[in-house]
């Protein structure tokens, strides 16, 4: 089961930035949080992944809350080609098993 | 540097045939994870291989079984093909355990 919950839908207009929320209430303190997006019918992309800290990276920026129940990422600019369904992934504790939800289908719009 | 690669892109099979997909990691990995991914759902976790053997397994049947080489390289094979295991089929690699995972494009099977 995955241990995420992620919107199942949002909008974002083009330039403006795309804010994905992901609830991880259960997540334990040595477990990673990690970002993939999903183009239609292609491979998994990472994006980025944190531990407790914020990250950015050449792609988006990770904001985890300081009690690590929730995360945001954030493409500062979202385009056209940031249409995507993203997921969010609570890496299992000393596997490498990622275990997908349904993730949230961004629709960036002209 | 070429990333993840998976061969066939597509495949056409009949019920109860047998399938090999194959995959190549990206340069300097050495683990391969295979994802099922069903139209509409997110990637399930299949196994993985690291030195050659099956190190994590997921709740798959015995009828999925896998395969490393020395040069890293992977197949999964499939037997006794039902109409459920038309999906897309990923395949990730990892430099080491516990590393980030990069998918390849992945393999489309259907099922008749």
């Amino acid at each position: 089961d995955a241990k995420t919950t992620q919107p199942t839908s949002m909008d974002c207009a083009e330039g403006r930035a795309a804010n994905l929320p992901c609830n991880h209430s259960t997540i334990s303190g040595n477990e990673y949080v990690y970002w993939y997006r999903q183009i239609h019918s292609q491979g998994p992309q990472y994006i980025i992944h944190g531990l407790k800290n914020n990250e950015t990276n050449e792609m988006a920026s990770l904001i985890i809350t300081e009690d690590r129940k929730s995360s945001t990422l954030i493409l500062p600019h979202a385009t056209l080609r940031d249409t995507a369904v993203y997921y969010c992934i609570v890496r299992v504790r000393d596997t490498d098993k990622l275990i997908f939800g349904t993730g949230t289908r961004l629709q960036v719009f002209p | 540097d070429a990333g993840v690669t998976q061969s066939p892109t597509h495949l056409i099979k009949t019920r109860g045939q047998q399938v090999t997909l194959r995959c190549s990691p990206k340069s300097g990995h050495d683990t391969v994870s295979w994802y099922q991914q069903a139209l509409g759902q997110g990637p399930q976790f299949i196994f993985q291989y690291y030195e050659e053997e099956e190190r994590q397994r997921g709740n798959f049947p015995d009828r999925f079984s896998g395969h490393q080489f020395p040069n890293y390289s992977s197949e999964l094979n499939v037997n006794a093909l039902l109409l459920g295991d038309s999906a897309l089929y990923l395949c990730a690699s990892a430099r080491v355990t516990t590393d980030t995972q990069y998918f390849g494009p992945g393999t489309r099977l259907t099922v008749l």
